[in-house]
């Protein structure tokens, strides 16, 4: 079945650009939307943004200035890369398939964004 | 953005209870809603969609209801691993957003 792996550094510090990958196994990214989702510690979630493999993509206007979302068909893999990060950045980073609601869900990437 | 509230925040139950979560959407979002089972150090797991399908591989024992802005989840006989928190998602309206969760703690 289909798995997803989130990777990247686990600090990154204030002001700086925190960068992710998501490896899809078991499957094609082909055909489908994949998502990017976070959660603070100790809170909710929080939708970050969404790329369809042919690249098209959208993100929450609440951060849309500051992130991007890319994919890479050939290594069956999604990025997100979000600037100028701070405390609020802290949070595990998920990435999930899906567009409306995700069916699919990586373990996860904590996050902290400490200097 | 849509605002979804839920209720209680959290509650406390027995095994074999019938339990009952509430989702509020700050506007009608049709039937644009999921629900998510999320337990301690672990990722969502998707629970029903478009308000009322069970998800494959779900327990019958869930289920959810409602249209607009009024949305329940329904455990029909709690079971053991049924403890976590739960959230609601909408996805009607862009950007998609989630509830505040509801965790479920053992009585």
């Amino acid at each position: 079945q289909v798995q997803l792996q989130e990777s990247g550094p686990g600090l990154v510090k204030p002001s700086e650009t925190l960068s992710l990958n998501c490896t899809v196994s078991g499957g094609s990214i082909s055909s489908y939307y994949w998502s990017w989702i976070r959660q603070p510690p100790g809170k909710g979630l929080e939708w970050i943004g969404y790329i369809y493999y042919s690249g098209s993509t959208n993100s929450n206007p609440s951060l849309k200035s500051r992130v991007t979302i890319s994919v890479d068909t050939s290594k069956n893999q999604i990025s997100l890369r979000l600037n100028s990060v701070t405390a609020a950045d802290t949070a595990v980073y998920y990435c999930a398939r899906g567009i409306h609601y995700e069916d699919v869900w990586g373990k996860g990437t904590t996050v902290t964004v400490s200097s | 953005a849509i605002q979804l509230t839920q209720s209680p925040s959290s509650l406390s139950a027995s095994v074999g209870d019938r339990v009952t979560i509430t989702c509020r959407a700050s506007q009608g979002i049709s039937s644009g809603l999921a629900w998510y089972q999320q337990k301690p150090g672990k990722s969502p797991n998707l629970l029903i969609y478009d308000a009322s399908s069970l998800e494959s591989g779900v327990p019958s024992r869930f289920s959810g209801s409602g249209s607009g802005t009024d949305f329940t989840l329904t455990i029909s006989s709690l079971q053991p691993e049924d403890f976590a928190t739960y959230y609601c998602q909408q996805f009607n309206s862009f950007p998609a957003t989630f509830g505040g969760g509801t965790k479920v703690e053992i009585k």
